[in-house]
Order: structure tokens, then C-alpha cells, then sequence
């Protein structure tokens, strides 16, 4: 099915470890973005990259990085997590213009220990 | 910085009922705005995406309005169903960010 493809689903780190959080998209769309979801806080943006070759920083970036690996791929790296991090993240993309707004993927729940 | 709100923030109603969910947005400068549906433990279903220059949009059961000079949208749900019960959430499109309400969380009773 098209859409967007997060891994892993689930993941538990104890503090101080690190990990790379997958995405993917096939659809095409230029413009892929992070997300964080936390009770109280809703949604909000880490990272994204308007297109292939280019990220910059959304409202929460600090502990985090991304690389768009090429225009399907986005992924977000956690260098050294820290309980704060604990979290549901999720991953969308655009095409930006199209007037068809963002597709999300089915998130990765992060516990850091 | 753009901010969305969403009231009410949690709704209870009996099956049938027709409902609005309200959403309002302090910078009317955004190209569009989206309604999405997230159950528990899933992600953000997109419902209904409203341009700029429209007014309203509809699909099935429901339909989205949008006054951008006043920063508010609706969402009005018709003839409400147990399967409706969901958390539905707002976001204001301002280019290369989406920024979200607070989300209603609405629970349909039979």
C-alpha cells in the first residue's frame, strides 16, 4: 500500500544509547517531516526537509538529527537519548503545492529508561 | 508563531446526534488546513483538507468549514456513530510547518 513507512514500531532504549528512526515514503512528495506527540503537548515539529538535499530545524530539534537519505528516505537519530525523549514520533510527507496536504506514518513509541 | 486551539477538548454524546468540533488559529496567513482522525495507540488518519480560498469541504458524513479572516474552522459531523469515537485534531499549514490544535477527543455513546 502507498504511504508512509516508520520502523521500528515500538522501541526501548536505556538512557545514553542511540538509535536511528527509520521513514519512508513512496509517494513522491518533495517535503518530509518529523513529529513528536506527547500527552499535554500535542504534536510537534523536530525536523523536515522541504526537499531532497535539505533539512532544517523545527520547534523541538535539540537531541535530535535527521538525514534525507534521498527523496523517500528521512531519518531522525537520537545521539544520546535522555528520558525527555520518551515519546511517539511520527513521520509525514508532502508534495508541496499539490493542495493534497500531509500523510502521516503509523508512528514508533519510544520509551528511554 | 501560529497557534491552534480546539475546543471543546473532550465531548460525549449519545449515538445519532449531529455535532461541531471547533478549531481557531491565530495567523490567518496559511494555505490550508487539514481535519485528521487518531484512534488510540495509532497514527493521524487525514479526514479533510481545506484550501485557502475555499470555504468548505465535505466527505460523507463530513463537512469542514473554514473563515480565514476570523481564524476558525468547524467540523461538523452529522448523524454521529460509536465508530466515530476518536480524537479529531486540527492543523493550520503556514508552509513547511503544520501546526496542530490540542485535538477533541469525542466519544459516541450507544
Amino acid at each position: 500500500n502507498a504511504g508512509v513507512t516508520q520502523t521500528p514500531k515500538f522501541q526501548v532504549l536505556k538512557t545514553g544509547q542511540s538509535m536511528t528512526l527509520q521513514c519512508a515514503q513512496d509517494m513522491n512528495h518533495n517535503s518530509m517531516y518529523w513529529y513528536r506527540q506527547d500527552p499535554g503537548m500535542g504534536l510537534r515539529l523536530i525536523y523536515y526537509s522541504a526537499s531532497e538535499g535539505t533539512t532544517d530545524k523545527g520547534e523541538v530539534p535539540n537531541g535530535y538529527n535527521v538525514s534525507r537519505l534521498n527523496k523517500r528516505e528521512f531519518s531522525l537519530r537520537l545521539e544520546s537519548a535522555a528520558p525527555s525523549q520518551t515519546s511517539v514520533y511520527f513521520c509525514a510527507s508532502e508534495l508541496q503545492g499539490a493542495g493534497y496536504g500531509y500523510t502521516f506514518g503509523s508512528g514508533t513509541r519510544l520509551t528511554v529508561v | 508563531k501560529q497557534e491552534v486551539t480546539q475546543i471543546p477538548a473532550a465531548l460525549s454524546v449519545p449515538e445519532g446526534e449531529n455535532l461541531v468540533l471547533n478549531c481557531s488559529f491565530t495567523d490567518s496567513a496559511i494555505y490550508n488546513l487539514q481535519w485528521f482522525r487518531q484512534d488510540p495507540g495509532k497514527g493521524l488518519t487525514s479526514l479533510l483538507l481545506i484550501q485557502s480560498s475555499q470555504r468548505e469541504q465535505t466527505s460523507g458524513r463530513l463537512n469542514a468549514s473554514l473563515d480565514k479572516s476570523s481564524g476558525r474552522s468547524t467540523l461538523y459531523i452529522a448523524a454521529s456513530q460509536p465508530g466515530d469515537s476518536a480524537t479529531y485534531l486540527c492543523a493550520a499549514n503556514a508552509g513547511n510547518m503544520l501546526t496542530f490544535g490540542g485535538g477533541t477527543r469525542l466519544m459516541v455513546k450507544p
